[in-house]
Order: C-alpha cells, then structure tokens, then sequence
C-alpha cells in the first residue's frame, strides 16, 4: 500500500485566503485523523472520523476550520479565511479498525500563510 | 486530560553510543507509540507497544502500563539516527481517539 497520502505538501498563501488540504488515507482504513504540529502547541488532534462520519471536533481551533469526508478515500481540511497564525504542519492519519490499533501518518502538509 | 512527559528533551552524543529515551504517562493507555520525525518533518513509526517489549534492529521498546511508563533504547547511534523522537499514548478511560503526545526528545547524533 502507499501509505497516507496528503497534498500538497507545501502552500503558502496570503491571510484571508482559502487553503484546501486534502488526505488519501490507507485503504480499508476505518478511522482517519487530523493533526497539527507547532512549535508553540506541539503535536495535537483536530478531528477524526470514523467510517467516514465526524466523530470528535473539539479540537478544531475555531469555526475558520471545517473537514470533511465525502468517501472512505478522500478527507478535506479547509481554512477560510486563514491567517498567519494558522501556519503550521497539518498531519493527516489513518487507522484499521480503531484508534486502539496503529495509527498511521502522513507526510504532511506545511502551510505558511502571510 | 491525559500527560504524557518524555526526558530529557534534548541529547547529544557521539555516533556508535547507545541512549534510552523515557516516556511517562498520567493514566491508563491502550495505544502507546514510539515516532521518529526526521529532518524532513516526517513522522515515522517505530514501534507500536501499549506494553510489553518489542525489537527492531538496533532499536527496542519497552512499556511498564502498570507503572505508566515506556524505554526507547537505541544501540549503536548512527547520524541517520538523529531527529526527534515522539511518544504518543491513547487514553483508556474514553473520549477523543486521538493520540496525545509528548513533548519529544531532540536527539543529536554526532559524527
């Protein structure tokens, strides 16, 4: 399998912009996860899914910030409008059957919003 | 919510040395993994060890759940070796599924 796949893996975009990232999860995957690493807050959760349904978004910053997951393959995490502050490594992961088991992450995506 | 601590945080040593990194938690965990991020910022996983002992390589793991801990131990540093290295636990009380991590170590191995 190819593993977790997200892009892009680098944006940069200006503040008030609308930034779109986009995760491939494992197939057969059942749950998937959204991350966010910053040198302030280190690593920490957004939001998972769990066949496909949103299961906890508590934390999800503010309401700038929504997911999505339209089909067992494809996620979306979208900014609008983004601002600096938002810049950070958004991490996209996926695990079997639930988050008991391993949880696999992407490479992914560095945003830096201007 | 759950804590996760690791120490140190930061490590610097000389290729060929060996070095044990911790990982303590404040509650009971049924999901505790082991993360290497390298200078790409890529997260690799290590090992997957809620308890008991695991070995891969010149590296191995171990968890204590009943005393809320976890061992890194690396053999025979390698500069490839350098990066930062992640624990992450998953708390067994419910609530969120996400991983809660810890501050990581910042490992420095030197030619």
């Amino acid at each position: 399998d190819a593993g977790v796949i997200q892009s892009p893996r680098h944006e940069v975009t200006e503040m008030g912009q609308e930034v779109t990232l986009r995760c491939k999860p494992i197939s057969g995957h059942d749950y998937l996860f959204w991350y966010r690493q910053t040198m302030m807050r280190g690593l920490e959760l957004l939001i998972y899914f769990n066949n496909n349904v949103p299961i906890d978004d508590s934390g999800m910053p503010e309401d700038r910030f929504s997911a999505k997951m339209p089909n067992a393959s494809f996620s979306t995490l979208k900014i609008q409008p983004s601002e600096p502050r938002d810049s950070a490594v958004y991490f996209c992961a996926s695990s079997l059957i639930s988050s008991r088991e391993t949880q696999y992450f992407g490479p992914g995506t560095r945003l830096l919003v201007l | 919510g759950i804590q996760v601590e690791q120490s140190p945080p930061d490590l610097i040593l000389q290729e060929g040395a060996n070095s044990t990194l911790r990982c303590n938690f404040s509650d009971s965990v049924n999901n505790l993994q082991w993360f290497h991020q390298n200078p790409w910022g890529q997260l690799i996983n290590l090992f997957y060890i809620p308890s008991g002992t695991k070995q891969n390589g010149r590296l191995s793991a171990t968890t204590v759940a009943t005393e809320r801990y976890s061992l890194l131990y690396i053999s025979s540093s390698q500069t490839t070796d350098s990066g930062v290295y992640f624990c992450a636990v998953l708390y067994s009380g419910g609530g969120a599924d996400g991983l809660t991590f810890g501050k990581g170590t910042h490992l420095i191995i030197q030619p």
